[in-house]
């Protein structure tokens, strides 16, 4: 079966240090990985995904993801956090395996961001 | 710029009562879905569509009907309120089923069933 696993449930860190929210998927053929943000009461935003090609992704607001292959892992990066990123993070796998076409997701990852 | 819209943003229900959550988007996308959120489950798939007249059930479809007229709209019928229902419903659209495709989503649909 496929699946996403998030293993944090918190991230801490504080603002102008790098983050990092871990991600990793077991799927059977070529993954197809994406990264959403949940803002309080609000919608997940796309940020970035997987396909094939290059190993890192440039995604919005200044995320970018790392995709290796030999570690099963798509880890979310950013080089300078703000505090305005504090939010839920999902790490999703688009399901391969039936014809619904739905994205897998982790369970989530709530990034806090301190001044 | 709308993307994917969704009414109504927060809705209570009695139980038994039925009601309908709309979503719309102006995108042309073919493919469009239905997520509840749920503590501890995450986002499961409850119905989805590849095209007009043609909808599917996802993981948790029952006391869910959808039904898909139009390219642009795909409302979801809750026929019998329960409060097992109570939950975040996301509307979500693609441009095929395609596997590379970005889903994008709209911003919730928060429904309390008492």
């Amino acid at each position: 079966a496929q699946s996403v696993a998030q293993p944090e449930d918190q991230v801490n860190v504080a603002e102008g240090n790098p983050l990092t929210v871990k991600c990793t998927y077991s799927v059977s053929g070529n993954p197809y990985l994406f990264w959403y943000v949940q803002y309080p009461n609000r919608g997940l935003q796309f940020l970035l995904k997987y396909i094939t090609g290059d190993n890192l992704v440039k995604g919005s607001y200044g995320f970018e993801a790392e995709f290796n292959k030999s570690q099963t892992s798509f880890h979310l990066k950013k080089p300078s956090a703000l505090v305005s990123d504090s939010a839920l993070y999902f790490c999703a796998v688009r399901d391969g395996t039936s014809n619904t076409g739905k994205l897998i997701f982790g369970q989530g990852t709530t990034l806090q961001v301190k001044p | 710029n709308a993307g994917v819209t969704q009414t109504p943003k927060f809705q209570v229900l009695k139980t038994g009562q039925s009601m309908t959550l709309q979503c719309a988007q102006d995108m042309n996308h073919e493919y469009m879905s239905w997520y509840r959120q749920d503590p501890g489950m995450g986002l499961r798939l409850i119905h989805y569509s590849v095209g007009a007249g043609i909808t599917d059930q996802g993981e948790v479809p029952n006391g869910y009907n959808v039904s898909r007229s139009t390219t642009e709209d795909f409302p979801l019928r809750l026929l019998s309120a329960a409060p097992s229902q109570t939950s975040v419903y996301f509307c979500a659209s693609s441009y095929s089923e395609g596997l590379g495709n970005t889903i994008y989503f709209g911003e919730g649909s928060w429904l309390t069933v008492v």
